[in-house]
């Protein structure tokens, strides 16, 4: 199993900013994963972070805007950039074990 | 490509009544099915899980699901529902790289 926690838990944001969140697990793993649900919709994969490559996106969603890193197998960030209302969304990092753990979650109100 | 659809976005169910929870995929290469559970302001936690073997698989919470590979469905049922298992529900279809794709959710809301 996998324990995950993100910072931060919960943050409101001015639009035109960006926001750092901080995925940290308790154990090295290879993959992870970042994902987004907006409110009241399900899971969309943003990226996969595997450490020692760069991160791969998904369609729709861009390096620029969402830059992400993963210097060493317990710990990855995502970086959402020039943030506008419609990046409002649960941020949640995931990392597979045999099957895929999820962390809490960062919720982001953009102002 | 593969997708997951589940067929009802609301459930309301009373305490101590079965449930069933359908989901529905498509997927060209070998299916590796999940059902994840989201407790209000939680974050998502594993039910169960098809990866191969037998189609009636068990989990966690007196839930179980039946791999059903003609239909391509997966659903997920309780014998007896509890007022905690108010909560939203997620169907998912893995690829043979890990990735996760979703279902839109089911909403259960158990009454007394």
């Amino acid at each position: 199993s996998a324990v995950i926690s993100q910072k931060p838990s919960r943050d409101i944001c001015q639009r035109g900013t960006s926001l750092t969140i901080q995925c940290q697990v308790d154990s090295q793993v290879t993959m992870m994963f970042w994902y987004r649900q907006q409110p009241g919709q399900s899971l969309t994969l943003i990226a996969t972070a595997n450490q020692g490559s760069e991160a791969t996106y998904e369609s729709g969603f861009v390096i620029d805007k969402f830059p992400i890193s993963r210097p060493n197998l317990t710990f990855s960030t995502l970086t959402v950039s020039n943030m506008s209302p419609e990046d409002s969304s649960i941020y949640l990092c995931s990392v597979e074990v045999n099957e895929q753990f999820f962390g809490p979650g960062t919720r982001l109100t953009v102002l | 490509a593969q997708s997951v659809t589940q067929l009802d976005s609301q459930v309301p169910v009373f305490e101590e009544a079965p449930v069933e929870l359908r989901c529905n995929y498509s997927s060209s290469v070998s299916v590796y099915l999940f059902w994840y559970v989201q407790y209000p302001n939680q974050g998502l936690q594993l039910l169960l899980k098809y990866l191969s073997g037998s189609t009636l698989v068990k989990g966690i919470n007196g839930f179980e699901a039946e791999f059903n590979k003609s239909q391509t469905s997966f659903h997920l049922r309780k014998p007896s529902v509890h007022i905690s298992d108010t909560a939203e529900y997620f169907c998912a279809v893995r690829s043979n790289d890990y990735k996760l794709s979703f279902g839109a959710g089911t909403t259960v809301t158990v009454r007394a």
